[in-house]
């Protein structure tokens, strides 16, 4: 059981560029999440989805986008990258928003933007 | 705004000895808590969690103990050991809209000398 698989682990962008972070889940997960983590910081959510077709701003959207096509998949879209984006970036799942709340987490996308 | 914070941003204990990392809160209205552990390089992982209306839960090794009345959290860790050192992130549920949402303190960071 593979859990929450992001791709890829570590990535260089210069200022202007576009990329794609992945993120896929096995579980059958109906939630979704997209986390930023800065140095010393607390994660940020970014972007959720609850489900295949829905999905809603965090608490620092700006510059992202998102999509949720499948139940699996939960991509992450950069369009114009800047040096504020450069973060770890950490996908995670759920079964469900109500009561018990335990996230599944993937191992991190390192984004460094110069 | 609500936030949640951790008391001490590094924790120095020795292998054996018990450890204790705690968390202020301060969303009265937040019903669950998590604790978190994160490896360097890798993903938060799930440890144990405590609902609102619990005073103490315990796990393997692990405890963790919530006062309502002054909004704290805590995180026991019994006969440390050196797999232990990682950062431990304390998060407060709270529901938004369809989806409940976490946030995360800044994490302390758990160092187990020999």
């Amino acid at each position: 059981n593979a859990g929450v698989t992001q791709t890829p682990k570590f990535r260089i962008l210069k200022i202007g560029q576009s990329m794609t972070l992945q993120c896929t889940q096995d579980m059958n997960h109906n939630y979704m999440y997209w986390y930023r983590q800065d140095p010393g910081m607390g994660l940020k959510l970014i972007y959720y989805s609850v489900g295949a077709g829905i999905t809603d701003k965090g608490e620092v959207p700006n510059g992202y986008n998102v999509s949720r096509s499948t139940t699996e998949d939960f991509p992450l879209r950069l369009e114009l990258a800047a040096p504020s984006q450069t973060s770890v970036y950490f996908c995670a799942s759920s079964y469900s928003s109500q009561g018990k709340e335990k996230l599944f987490f993937g191992s991190g996308t390192q984004l460094s933007v110069l | 705004g609500e936030n949640v914070g951790l008391h001490l941003p590094t924790l120095s204990v020795q292998e054996g000895d018990n450890s204790i990392i705690n968390c202020a809160y301060s969303n009265s209205a937040s019903d669950y808590f998590i604790w978190y552990k994160q490896e360097s390089g890798k993903g938060p992982q799930f440890i144990i969690d405590i609902r609102s209306n619990m005073d103490k839960r315990q796990g393997q090794r692990v405890t963790v103990l919530l006062n309502k009345t002054v909004k704290h959290l805590s995180l026991q860790i019994a006969a440390t050991q050196p797999g232990d050192s990682a950062v431990y992130f304390c998060a407060e549920n709270s529901h938004t809209g369809t989806a409940s949402k976490l946030t995360f303190g800044t994490g302390t960071r758990l160092q187990v000398t020999l």
